[in-house]
C-alpha cells in the first residue's frame, strides 16, 4: 500500500495552461515533502522540496502547496511548456525513516 | 556537479544467471540506494548503504543483495534471475547533511532497464 498517494497518473496539457499534480498521505510525521522530475532516459531530479511548516513554496513556474490538515499537498505548473513534459514523482520523509514516493504522474504539454 | 553512473543502459539476462548492476557516483557521498522503478508503483526501495560494507534492507530486498567494498560503488546483484525482476533499476547517492534520511537531496543515475527472457 503505497503510503503517498499521486494523481492523476497521466496528464495532458496545452501549452500556456496549467499543470496540478495532486498527493495525499496518511502519515503525520511526515516533515519533507521533495517533487522529482524525471525526463525519459535520465534519471529522477529534485525538483523543488517544501516542509510543512509552510504553506505554499515558488520556484520560477513551480509552485508546492501544502495543506496541513488535509494531508494534501500539490505541485502547479504555470504557463506549462512542452519541454515539462516529464513524469513527476512527488515523495515524504519522516526524518530518520525511509523517503517514500508516489506512483508518479506522466505530464504531456501540447504545443 | 553530482555524477552518478550505472555500468549499463540496457541489459537482457535469462532466468537463473546471475546478474551484477554497477553503480558509481563521483561526490564521495556517504549514502547510496539502490531502487527499481515500475510503472504505477513509483519507485521501491530495495538496498541502501550508509558506509562502506555496510548495508540495510529497504522495501523489497527478496531476491537481491548488494556490495559495497568502496566507497565510490555499490553493486546490486540479482542472484538467481526471475521474470518478475524485469524492471528499471536506479542507483541513487546523497551526501552527509546529518541522518540518511534527512532533507539531503538525492541524485540518481540514469538508470538500467533490464529485462529478464
Amino acid at each position: 500500500q503505497q503510503q503517498v498517494k499521486q494523481s492523476p497518473q497521466s496528464l495532458i496539457v496545452q501549452k500556456g495552461g496549467i499543470s496540478i499534480i495532486n498527493c495525499a498521505y496518511e502519515n503525520t510525521a511526515f516533515d519533507y515533502f521533495p517533487w522529482y522530475q524525471q525526463f525519459p532516459g535520465k534519471g529522477p531530479a529534485l525538483l523543488i522540496a517544501i516542509r510543512p511548516d509552510v504553506s505554499e513554496k515558488k520556484e520560477g513556474r513551480f509552485t508546492i502547496s501544502f495543506n496541513k490538515s488535509a494531508k494534501q499537498f500539490s505541485l502547479h505548473i504555470m504557463d506549462s511548456q512542452p519541454g515539462d513534459s516529464a513524469t513527476y514523482f512527488c515523495a515524504a520523509i519522516e526524518y530518520g525513516n525511509k523517503l517514500v514516493f508516489g506512483a508518479g504522474t506522466i505530464l504531456r504539454v501540447k504545443s | 556537479d553530482v555524477k552518478v553512473t550505472q555500468s549499463s543502459r540496457y541489459l537482457v539476462k535469462r532466468t537463473g544467471e546471475k546478474v551484477f548492476l554497477e553503480c558509481v557516483q563521483d561526490m564521495d557521498h556517504e549514502n547510496m540506494f539502490w531502487y527499481r522503478q515500475d510503472p504505477g508503483l513509483g519507485l521501491r526501495l530495495i538496498y541502501f548503504s550508509y558506509d562502506v560494507k555496510m548495508k540495510e534492507k529497504g522495501d523489497i530486498p527478496e531476491g537481491y543483495s548488494v556490495s559495497r567494498e568502496k566507497k565510490e560503488r555499490f553493486s546490486l546483484i540479482l542472484e538467481s534471475a526471475s521474470t518478475n525482476q524485469t524492471s528499471m533499476y536506479l542507483c541513487a547517492s546523497s551526501g552527509t547533511g546529518g541522518s540518511i534520511w534527512g532533507t539531503d537531496t538525492q541524485y540518481f543515475g540514469p538508470g538500467t532497464r533490464l529485462t529478464v527472457l
